[in-house]
């Protein structure tokens, strides 16, 4: 069926080196996308969202890129930080729907 | 910064027994959701509240499942007999409207024994 999913389960990267977590999408209808981070025992919380009238969008070291050709949707994250290391969601919200799709998560481990 | 809250922090239950889960969303925010998500599995979508009644559910959200709002700051979420695999963490949230970022409460940690 169709689903939010991601590339990979697990990144490990060095403190200040930048961090690029993947997400594929599979249904053309969803128009609207955000990445949540979610630290362990918490919610999950808002980093940053895209429409699909868009193709980029930048927050706090943060920059989110949509790629609707392919289905594929980014959060790069720039010189990481330790209080970085979550796990990382993308989710959609398909046309016409109220709640959020998520994806299966990312977890991002920063190395020192 | 205004936050969603909710209580308890964790809830254990007998097989059977019914449940209330309570959250407060932000207080201008219009459209209300409640997620659960399974231990070490992705967040999965329940239902959703607009308007003093159900917007959308999912497949989840059968009939041991209700939702109200009995009062002007109160979301709740009943499951009315609660089995082993109900076990997880619910999650409330609430947008200002459909379609626009979702604010997640810290979760209610639910174990059925």
């Amino acid at each position: 069926g169709e689903s939010v999913g991601l590339h990979l389960p697990t990144l490990s990267v060095q403190e200040g080196d930048n961090s690029i977590i993947n997400c594929a999408y599979s249904n053309s209808a969803s128009d609207y996308f955000i990445w949540y981070k979610q630290e362990s025992g918490k919610g999950p919380q808002f980093i940053i969202d895209i429409r699909s009238n868009m193709d980029k969008r930048q927050g706090q070291r943060v920059t989110v890129l949509l790629n609707k050709t392919v289905k594929h949707l980014s959060l790069q994250i720039a010189a990481t930080q330790p209080g970085d290391s979550a796990v990382y969601f993308c989710a959609e919200i398909r046309g016409g729907a109220d709640g959020l799709t998520f994806g299966k998560g990312t977890h991002l481990i920063i190395q020192p | 910064e205004p936050e969603v809250t909710q209580t308890p922090s964790h809830q254990v239950t007998q097989m059977g027994q019914e449940v209330i889960l309570r959250c407060v969303p932000i207080s201008n925010h219009l459209y209300f959701y409640w997620y659960r998500q399974i231990l070490g599995q992705k967040v999965e979508f329940l239902v959703s509240f607009y308007n003093n009644e159900i917007s959308e559910k999912s497949e989840i959200f059968d009939d041991q499942f209700s939702v109200e709002r009995p009062d002007g700051s109160n979301f709740t979420l009943k499951i009315r007999s609660t089995k082993l695999e109900d076990s997880a963490m619910y999650f409330c949230a609430s947008s200002q409207e459909v379609n626009t970022e979702a604010f997640f409460g810290q979760g209610t940690r639910l174990t059925v024994v």
